[in-house]
């Protein structure tokens, strides 16, 4: 089975950096995704994960350590409209199935 | 640019009624997918579907049933609502490959059931 596990809610100040963890568990693992869900709306692809490491893409960075069992999203320089969830996703193996952490829900004030 | 577009948008059912979500993308994606969204639970998927006419069984499946009869089009069935279906569903797609290509999801659909 599979088991993710992330902070259900946090702080930040606008302009600043927060980084928002996620622990996984799985017996097979086929990459991590990072998706943004405003209240209300659709989830939203942010990022994409399969070897250790750092993506960058703008204001936003993932990291990943398979053996750690470890990812962590960074947002930089935010903006009040990155007030959302950040929904940290496995993708199974031989499928494209994918198991969906509870979501952190991130509050950004002025 | 439509990506993938559900309907209705909200529903408000009573207890043993039945009635049929559509889903629908324009961006030639081979799989398909419905979850459901609870407060407090990450989106758990339903059914899903890897091309025209096959569909299969997701981690929630009892009580809907499902069809792609188009290539385009998924639907979601509930023969007799119950007040546990209550809950936001959202549809997706995506492409066989590369794998790491994203799900695109819907707006989603908000079904109460009284």
């Amino acid at each position: 089975g599979q088991n993710i596990d992330q902070p259900t809610e946090m702080t930040a100040t606008e302009g600043a950096i927060v980084q928002i963890n996620c622990t996984y568990q799985t017996s097979g693992f086929n990459g991590l995704f990072w998706y943004q869900q405003h209240a209300g709306e659709a989830p939203t692809f942010l990022s994409y994960n399969v070897l250790d490491g750092l993506e960058e893409k703008g204001r936003f960075s993932s990291f990943l350590s398979r053996s750690k069992g470890y990812s962590y999203l960074l947002l930089k320089e935010l903006q009040m409209k990155d007030s959302a969830s950040y929904l940290c996703v496995l993708r199974d193996t031989g499928f494209q199935k994918l198991v969906f952490g509870t979501g952190t829900r991130l509050l950004v004030s002025p | 640019n439509a990506g993938v577009t559900q309907t209705p948008k909200f529903r408000v059912l009573k207890t043993g009624q039945s009635m049929t979500l559509l889903c629908a993308q324009d961006m030639n994606h081979e799989y398909m997918y419905w979850y459901r969204q609870d407060p407090g639970m990450g989106l758990r998927l339903i059914h899903y579907s890897v091309g025209e006419g096959t569909t299969a069984k997701g981690e929630v499946p009892d009580g809907y049933n499902v069809s792609r009869l188009k290539k385009q089009n998924f639907l979601l069935g509930l023969e007799s609502a119950a007040p546990s279906q209550t809950s936001v569903y959202f549809c997706a797609s995506s492409q066989r490959s590369p794998s790491n290509q994203p799900q695109h999801f819907g707006d989603g659909t908000r079904l109460s059931i009284l």
